[in-house]
């Protein structure tokens, strides 16, 4: 199975602040590599599909980048309602694996 | 309004079974593939199985294969699992979700999750 390694596992960060989280594969994916926002006490949504593709309705400050076993989520001038876990989540191969989240706490 | 409803979730002995079913609206159910993400309380993300538009092709993970089967009803818009010989470590928040597009991947929409709880 693809192992996903994302870092940090927890973040605390001010408003305003450009954040990135990185996502390591444990073999090379391509661009399979899809990020989601999950809010506490909500369904995970789609932020980015195929590593670097937007999502309409999903806020320009929101980026991804990469390919092969390297990637990243960047969010740009985080806002208070960015406070969520994000996870990446591979389909280069079955079974399909996520990796293990990172947590945003807005200081 | 899109909208995906799972329901059929509880309480359960181990060795027990449960069924969940997802009601899918908004959206030509039949066009697109299906999937079940799991979530143990407090934890990460978990993929599960996951079935082809028309349903002749499914994909579980090795954790649940030949104990779940994902199964569909085009003509009622319903995505099933049925899940036997539970076990303590698949309890957990079971989400469906549909496919972006007329690809497997990724998981464009999802539901609100039932939640499947495996206890003595």
């Amino acid at each position: 199975d693809i192992v996903l390694t994302q870092s940090p596992d927890f973040q605390s960060v001010t408003p305003k602040e450009k954040v990135t989280v990185t996502c390591r594969a444990s073999q090379s994916i391509g661009s399979s590599l899809h990020w989601y926002q999950q809010k506490p006490d909500q369904s995970p949504k789609l932020l980015i599909k195929y590593a670097s593709q937007s999502i309409s309705g999903v806020p320009s400050r929101f980026s991804g980048s990469g390919s092969g076993t390297d990637f990243t989520l960047t969010i740009n001038s985080l806002e208070a309602e960015d406070a969520a876990a994000y996870y990446c989540h591979q389909s280069s191969s079955l079974p399909h694996t996520f990796g293990q989240g990172t947590k945003l706490e807005i200081k | 309004e899109e909208q995906l409803l799972e329901s059929g979730g509880g309480l359960v002995q181990p060795g027990g079974s449960l069924r969940l079913s997802c009601a899918a609206s908004g959206f030509t159910f039949s066009s697109y593939a299906m999937t079940w993400v799991r979530q143990a309380p407090g934890k990460g993300l978990e993929w599960v199985s996951a079935i082809s538009a028309g349903g002749g092709t499914t994909f579980y993970a090795d954790s649940v294969k030949g104990r779940f089967t994902i199964s569909r009803d085009n003509s009622k818009n319903t995505l099933n699992l049925q899940m036997n010989s539970l076990r303590v470590e698949d309890t957990a928040l079971y989400y469906c979700a549909r496919a972006y597009g007329s690809s497997w991947t990724p998981f464009e929409n999802w539901g609100q999750g039932t939640l499947v709880t495996v206890s003595s």
